[in-house]
């Protein structure tokens, strides 16, 4: 059965200071990775997603087979950052398998 | 565009009653999901249809919830005899139908039982 491990509830940063959420993975397959955020009042919405690659907010995420991790990192907090952000695996059948979260506050 | 809608947005059942709760998917969305939030927990995955054929209800934690998505479009979650621990924030998502297309989530139905 696939798993999704965030093991940080908070994660407290100044602005500036770098990030790095924490994301492992239990999956046998070759699974399909995300990172999922939710700002304060607003809806759960897509952050990046492992195979475009892409740098959204100056958000980086690489896969690490080997490591089974996922790890979602910023080289310089801003405070509009602070969110709660999930790591979700999609084992090939489009339903999502998300951590329990990791709420991200980035102090002034 | 008008993105995933649900409702209502808030919802008190006393233990035992129904409840039914309401998504309207993005307009030619095929794929829709239901999620359940408990409080400090991540999205925990329900049921899938694509259009009105629900191809997955592995995550539907007893026989009292069920969904329907009759005309391939607005779907509905509906339990019965609700209990204390069916207190949670439910979530609907809907995607354009390929397989690891982005879901895009509404803004969740929060259930309270009493």
């Amino acid at each position: 059965a696939q798993r999704v491990t965030q093991p940080e509830k908070l994660l407290s940063v100044f602005k500036g200071a770098p990030v790095e959420l924490k994301c492992n993975y239990s999956y046998s397959g070759s699974p399909e990775l995300f990172w999922y955020v939710q700002y304060s009042r607003q809806r759960l919405q897509l952050l990046l997603r492992h195979i475009s690659r892409e740098s959204i907010k100056g958000f980086t995420a690489d896969l690490n087979k080997g490591e089974t991790s996922f790890h979602l990192k910023k080289p310089f907090a801003q405070e509009e950052d602070s969110a709660m952000y999930y790591c979700a695996l999609d084992s090939g059948y489009s339903t999502l398998t998300f951590g329990k979260g990791t709420m991200l506050l980035v102090s002034p | 565009g008008a993105g995933v809608s649900q409702s209502p947005r808030y919802k008190v059942a006393k233990r035992g009653q129904d409840v039914a709760l309401r998504c309207d998917p993005i307009s030619g969305h095929v794929s829709l999901f239901w999620y359940q939030q408990a409080l400090g927990q991540g999205p925990e995955f329900l049921t899938y249809f694509q259009n009105e054929a629900q191809l997955d209800k592995s995550g539907l934690p007893s026989d009292r919830f069920f969904a329907e998505r009759p005309e391939g479009s607005v779907s509905t979650l509906k339990i019965q005899r609700t209990q204390q621990e069916d207190s949670a924030v439910y979530l609907c998502a809907s995607s354009p139908g390929q397989i690891t297309d982005t879901q895009y989530f509404g803004p969740g139905t929060r259930l309270t039982v009493l």
